[in-house]
Formats: C-alpha cells, structure tokens, sequence
C-alpha cells in the first residue's frame, strides 16, 4: 500500500530559527515528490517539486531534499518567519496506475516570537 | 505558476438542499480536475477524478449520486453535494492539472468550507 509518511506532526520553532521537517514514502513506482504549505482555511500551494533524479531543489527559503534510493525527503526551512506558520505537506505521485497523489497527513509548524 | 479558482470560499446550508462548487482554471485549460475533501487536522482525501466531456471517476465509498461532478469545459468542472447533510461539513478542494503537460504539475484551488447545519 502506497504511503507518505511525515514528522514531526507538529513543531513550534521561535522567528529567525531553522527547522527541518521530513517524508517518508513507500510509494512506487515513483514519478515526483512535492512539498506544499497549506495556510489554514486554505489550498495547498506548491513549494519544490522533485523528480527522482534530483536530489535538492531550492525555493527560497525552503530547501527540499530527496533520496530516492532510502524513499526519505526533507524540507528544510531557513531564517523561519511569522508568515511560516502552516501546514506543509509532503505529496508523492507515482509512475502509472492513473498516476494518483499520495498525501502525506502534514507537519503543523508554527512560527513564535 | 498556474492559477486554479474555487467559488465559493465558504458557505453554510441547510440541511437537505444542495450546494454547488465551481473550480476554474484561469489561465490554462486542464484536461482533468480532482476533487478532494479534507477534514480538520487530516489529510486531502481524494474524491473523484473529473475528465472534460467524460464522466467522473469516484474513489471507492465516494457516492457519485450524492457527489455529482460536471466537467463541461476545460476551464470549469462543478461538484454539487446533493441533499447534504451535517456530516458533509468539510473542506472540499480541487486542483487541475494542464494540458499536455502529462503527470507534472497539479495547481489547487483555494478550497471552499461547507457548513452543513
């Protein structure tokens, strides 16, 4: 069964700090890893997408990483600020079979004074 | 990036009448749409795939009778929650995929929050 995977399930981190959140997934065959933000009471919007011969991708702030061969992702959050404050999701497309989207259940960050 | 649309942003109904969600895709024609429910603090949980000029595709335990979703264009598919009821309340997304552009990139509407009271 195609799962994602994701932890923490919630983090509070303080304003100008890092953080890393991570994926894991069991998915395959494998076509691409995504990373959204979901701001509450709002649609996911899209941060990296990854395919598998891609190993970092950068989007400002946010840094994803992926290892295919250990199925594991992270995301990568620098310098955080106020405006961090979300839900970030870890989505995972496989290869074929209609090509569906596992989503992973998402990391509550929390950015504080 | 690509930009998806959903109307309305909220709404709150009664029970037992019908609620329709519009998701439109602005600036790209989208071949297919998904539509997703999501309950607070899960995650999405796909509902259907909608094809232009083609019927849907339900997820298993999805009731297409209770979920009905038109495609008619290739900017606009609709879901009507028929005879909701207060446990339909949730959040219901869609996202569009554009065409020619295979398996790459999905654009999510904002979402709409049904209230079902």
């Amino acid at each position: 069964k195609n799962q994602v995977e994701q932890s923490p399930q919630s983090l509070i981190i303080l304003e100008g700090k890092n953080c890393t959140l991570q994926c894991n997934y069991t998915v395959s065959p494998f076509s691409n890893l995504r990373w959204y933000k979901q701001d509450t009471g709002r649609g996911p919007v899209s941060l990296t997408i990854m395919t598998f011969s891609e190993n970092t991708k950068s989007n400002g702030r946010y840094t994803a990483t992926l290892d295919a061969d250990t199925k594991q992702s992270s995301l990568h959050i620098t310098a955080s600020q106020l405006s961090d404050s979300a839900s970030y999701i870890c989505v995972v497309r496989g290869a074929g079979g209609g090509n569906k989207l596992t989503f992973g259940t998402g990391t509550q960050l929390k950015v504080e004074l | 990036g690509a930009v998806v649309s959903q109307h309305p942003s909220w709404v709150i109904c009664k029970s037992g009448t019908s609620v329709k969600i519009e998701c439109r895709s602005l600036d790209f024609q989208a071949t297919t749409m998904f539509w997703y429910r999501q309950f607070p603090k899960q995650s999405l949980m796909l509902m259907a795939t909608s094809n232009e000029g083609s019927k849907a595709t339900y997820e298993q335990g999805v009731e297409k009778d209770k979920f009905l979703i038109n495609h008619a264009s290739l900017t606009l598919s609709t879901l009507t929650v028929t005879s909701a009821h207060p446990e339909d309340s949730s959040f219901y997304i869609c996202s569009a995929r554009e065409w020619g552009q295979g398996a790459t990139e999905a654009f999510f509407g904002q979402g709409t929050r049904l209230t079902v009271v």
